[in-house]
């Protein structure tokens, strides 16, 4: 998990309320990922970002929105559209923008709607 | 997308034994990960095998990869009780396309 944090571990949040996860680097690392796994499943890719001021969607970006001001840092912002929030998300970076290296993941942040 | 299906869901092996899973996915890659995950936290990688290698080895760690079939397979030797864990395969598709993960193999390790 070293060089990556996220926070808050767990998080609760009422149905219609947006939530924001944080993730923070300090590898230098040009790309950051956001995945969501749900129980028993592989990962899910929600956005991701090449380069500080630009991120594409993955292939469940509905419901979510990110920003990128930062290098070091992408929060994920889980919005009262997401209809399903409930799962464990993870957080990951890689050196370059090419997409094409390992990655490196955060411990992660469990969310669960009450 | 191309997502890699790992064989089988779930592993239960002796310590010591050895432990092997495989991962098939569906159109040409640039190259093939695995990573693990231990229970409620982030993933580890573990190894890069490029779609131009066929054998990769990193500690008791064993990779091949045939892109004629598709498919790739992690071996574990002489598995311990800390190998416990779920194992994840990722393929990189050609261009500027980001990893896509399969759903995993559990492996319990039996002390």
């Amino acid at each position: 998990d070293g060089g990556i944090t996220q926070s808050p571990k767990y998080l609760f949040r009422k149905e219609g309320q947006n939530v924001t996860l944080s993730c923070e680097q300090n590898l230098n690392h040009d790309a950051m990922y956001w995945y969501r796994q749900d129980p028993g499943q592989g990962l899910r890719l929600i956005y991701y970002s090449q380069i500080v001021n630009d991120f594409q969607k993955g292939d469940i970006a509905e419901g979510y929105s990110v920003s990128r001001e930062k290098k070091e840092s992408f929060p994920l912002t889980v919005t009262s559209a997401q209809k399903n929030p409930t799962a464990f998300y993870l957080c990951a970076s890689s050196w370059t923008s090419g997409l094409t290296d390992t990655q490196y993941f955060g411990p992660g942040t469990r969310l669960t709607v009450l | 997308s191309q997502q890699g299906e790992e064989d089988p869901q779930a592993l239960s092996i002796q310590e010591g034994e050895n432990a092997t899973m495989n991962c098939s996915y569906k159109t040409s890659i640039n190259n093939l990960q695995w990573y693990r995950q231990n229970s409620g936290r982030g993933l580890v990688h573990l190894i890069l095998i490029r779609s131009n290698e066929r054998e990769k080895h990193s500690g008791r760690l064993r990779v091949t990869l045939d892109t004629s079939k598709k498919s790739s397979s992690l071996l574990i030797t002489a598995s311990r009780a800390a190998d416990t864990a779920s194992y994840f395969c990722a393929t990189q598709g050609g261009g500027n396309t980001p990893l896509v993960f399969g759903k995993g193999t559990r492996l319990s390790v039996i002390a």
